[in-house]
């Protein structure tokens, strides 16, 4: 089982200013991980695959990193629309894979 | 534009059956593999059974292996999730979302709305 530990918990910036979320696998899965975005009351929606790809319609300020165990969500100038709760997923061993536990951005 | 909708959704007695759906659109349905993703309230999101594009290939989680049964009717482009012998740690939202191979390999790409099941004597 590959566990994902995000970090922090909670996030607390301002509008314009730049997040860093982390993501951290308890052992290697290559390039397969995703960010996904998850407002209140909506379905998750799919940021970033294989660790650095932007989906269709993502905007450019939204950026990941990392491979193997360290990965990184990186939010250049935050947009109040982007206050959410953001899941990194790998699929390095999937089925099943797994998802972190996810790491809320809330307004300071 | 790619629409998934799910239904079925509801309260439930532990140990009985529901079948949830998914009605798909604005994609060519029965070229890609199809996940059913579950978010039990206040918590985070757990995988929970997935299929080929021709449904032929199916996967299950641990947790719901031999009671929930996943399958799809491509002439009607839907997907359903049978579960049976429902248990309390089962209530959740269910979202439906398509993947982006015809083979499942958990690139989760498109998601549904969601269905409540909530499992409760």
């Amino acid at each position: 089982e590959i566990v994902l530990t995000q970090s922090p918990a909670t996030l607390s910036l301002s509008p314009g200013e730049r997040a860093t979320l982390s993501c951290r696998a308890s052992q290697s899965v290559s390039n397969y991980l995703a960010w996904y975005q998850q407002k209140p009351g909506q379905a998750p929606r799919l940021l970033i695959y294989d660790a650095s790809n932007r989906a269709t319609g993502i905007p450019a300020r939204f950026s990941g990193s990392g491979s193997g165990t360290d990965f990184s969500l990186t939010i250049s100038s935050l947009e109040p629309e982007d206050f959410a709760v953001y899941y990194c997923h790998q699929r390095r061993n999937w089925p099943p894979g797994s998802f972190g536990q996810g790491t809320k951005l809330e307004i300071k | 534009e790619v629409q998934l909708l799910e239904s079925g959704g509801g309260l439930v007695q532990p140990g009985g059956s529901l079948r949830l759906s998914c009605t798909a659109s604005g994609f060519t349905f029965s070229r890609y593999a199809m996940s059913w993703v579950r978010q039990a309230p206040g918590k985070g999101l757990e995988w929970v059974s997935a299929t080929s594009g021709s449904g032929d290939s199916t996967y299950y989680a641990d947790s719901v292996k031999g009671r929930f049964t996943i399958s799809r009717d491509n002439s009607k482009n839907t997907l359903n999730l049978q579960m049976n012998s429902l248990r309390a740690e089962d209530t959740a939202v269910y979202y439906c979302a398509t993947e982006n191979y015809y083979d499942s390999s958990g690139l989760l790409q498109h998601w549904g709305q969601g269905t409540l099941v909530t499992v409760s004597s």
